[in-house]
């Protein structure tokens, strides 16, 4: 099935660095959403973005949606420890019926912070 | 306010057996939602049900079948297992209409 490109698979930071990480498609999202997994856990979801062009803000977590409709980034601002974890993105289209429908995700990345 | 609840939470089986998983949603969530997410891979969803009924179907063999039950709850049943069958299956809820999946912690199949 399709997945959104995310790359690279792995990223490597220090403690307190910035860190950004991008998705694309080749096909248009009406929502874009970001995801953190920890091991032996679901997704948990981050932000959700609902309009193309909009920036918002949770915490140190800053996502964007690209005015394209096939792009978003994430901005982890002063990472912590805590912050590793596999960061997925998911796009979502809404149906004509207005029903919620499926989530397509990307690879992920997988982030690790050195103290 | 309990989460989204899987079980069980891992299961071995052999080559050709039958599996069924189990999802209970958030409370006041009425959909349900299932992901196969293989080793290293984002999840993929199988399907979903909505008012008892398979809503969307993602590219996945009739051998996967699922059912809602009125409480809202959801299993997931898988036929003839195969080897490439062993993933994390992830169960998802949301209130129709409104925005935003709960994911549940899956259930970890490994088929052998």
């Amino acid at each position: 099935g399709q997945q959104l490109n995310q790359s690279p698979q792995s990223m490597f930071i220090q403690e307190g660095e910035d860190v950004s990480m991008n998705c694309t498609s080749s096909s248009i999202f009406n929502t874009w959403l970001w995801y953190k997994q920890d091991p032996g856990e679901g997704p948990v979801l981050l932000i959700a973005l609902y309009k193309a062009g909009e920036l918002t803000s949770n915490g140190r977590l800053t996502a964007q949606f690209g005015i394209t409709r096939k792009d978003s980034f994430l901005n982890i601002s002063a990472s912590i420890p805590s912050d590793v974890g596999i960061y997925f993105c998911a796009g979502q289209r809404t149906l004509y019926t207005g029903a919620n429908s499926k989530l397509t995700f990307g690879k992920g990345i997988t982030l690790s912070v050195r103290p | 306010d309990a989460g989204v609840t899987q079980s069980p939470t891992h299961l071995i089986k052999t080559r050709g057996q039958q599996v069924t998983l189990r999802c209970s949603p958030k409370s006041g969530h009425d959909t349900v939602s299932w992901y196969q997410q293989a080793l290293g891979q984002g999840p993929q969803f199988i399907f979903q049900y909505y008012e008892e009924e398979e809503r969307q179907r993602g590219n996945f063999p009739d051998r996967f079948s699922g059912h809602q039950f009125p409480n809202y709850s959801s299993e997931l049943n898988v036929n003839a297992l195969l080897l490439g069958d062993s993933a994390l299956y992830l169960c998802a809820s949301s209130a129709q209409g409104a925005g935003g999946y709960t994911f549940g912690s899956g259930t970890r199949l490994t088929v052998v």
